[in-house]
């Protein structure tokens, strides 16, 4: 059964930081990763699609990773800013199922 | 820009009692979901439809759940009786994927609405 875990639960950096969530999940036999965010009280907002047959993903200041040997992704921001402060959500489309991780709660202190 | 459309926001209402929610997906959008989600937790699939036809609700307690589109466009979710533990973020989110079970088309999720079961 596939299970994504994201790690840490909640991330606090000062302004101007560069970061990294991570995914993992414990079946490699995936057809794509998806990373979205949500905002308080708020939907999810689709940030980035990796294809299995891809490595990664880029937009703007945000770049994903994706190793499936290794069952881990990982969510890259450059130059945090006060608006990037959300819940970044990681999901695995896995035997026709969209398998969601419990998300990382990251806050960017001014 | 075209968004999804949710009513309620909010929702209070006591145990036993029923409940509806609303959904209208961005328009041309075939495929139309609905999520529940705990807080703190991720969203969980309660049923996916592909114009008015139900592809996925193998998660939907059909006891007390049900969801229908009946003319594939927009989408009723409604619980009856609610209970304690039905208090999550209900979300709807739609694709313009043609079928199937393939998530690679992008969501679009609307912005929820959240119950308060009492």
């Amino acid at each position: 059964k596939q299970e994504v875990t994201q790690i840490p639960a909640a991330l606090s950096v000062p302004e101007g930081e560069n970061l990294v969530l991570n995914c993992s999940f414990t079946d490699s036999a995936i057809y794509n990763l998806q990373w979205f965010r949500q905002d308080p009280g708020k939907g999810l907002t689709s940030l980035l699609l990796i294809q299995s047959s891809q490595r990664e993903q880029t937009s703007g200041r945000l770049n994903a990773s994706l190793d499936k040997s290794s069952g881990r992704s990982t969510l890259y921001i450059a130059a945090s800013q006060p608006g990037d402060s959300a819940t970044y959500l990681c999901a695995v489309d896995s035997n026709y199922q969209l398998i969601w991780g419990a998300g990382t709660k990251l806050i960017i202190k001014p | 820009e075209a968004e999804v459309a949710q009513s309620p926001r909010y929702k209070i209402t006591e145990k036993s009692q029923a409940v509806a929610f609303w959904c209208d997906p961005i328009s041309g959008h075939a495929t139309l979901y609905w999520y529940r989600q705990i807080l703190g937790q991720g969203p969980e699939l309660l049923v996916q439809f592909q114009d008015e036809s139900v592809v996925d609700d193998s998660q939907l307690p059909k006891d007390r759940f049900s969801a229908e589109r009946l003319k594939g466009v927009d989408s009723t979710l409604k619980i009856q009786p609610a209970e304690l533990g039905d208090s999550a973020m209900y979300l709807c989110a739609s694709s313009s994927g043609t079928g199937g079970y393939s998530y690679t088309d992008t969501q679009y999720f609307g912005p929820g609405t959240r119950l308060t079961v009492l």
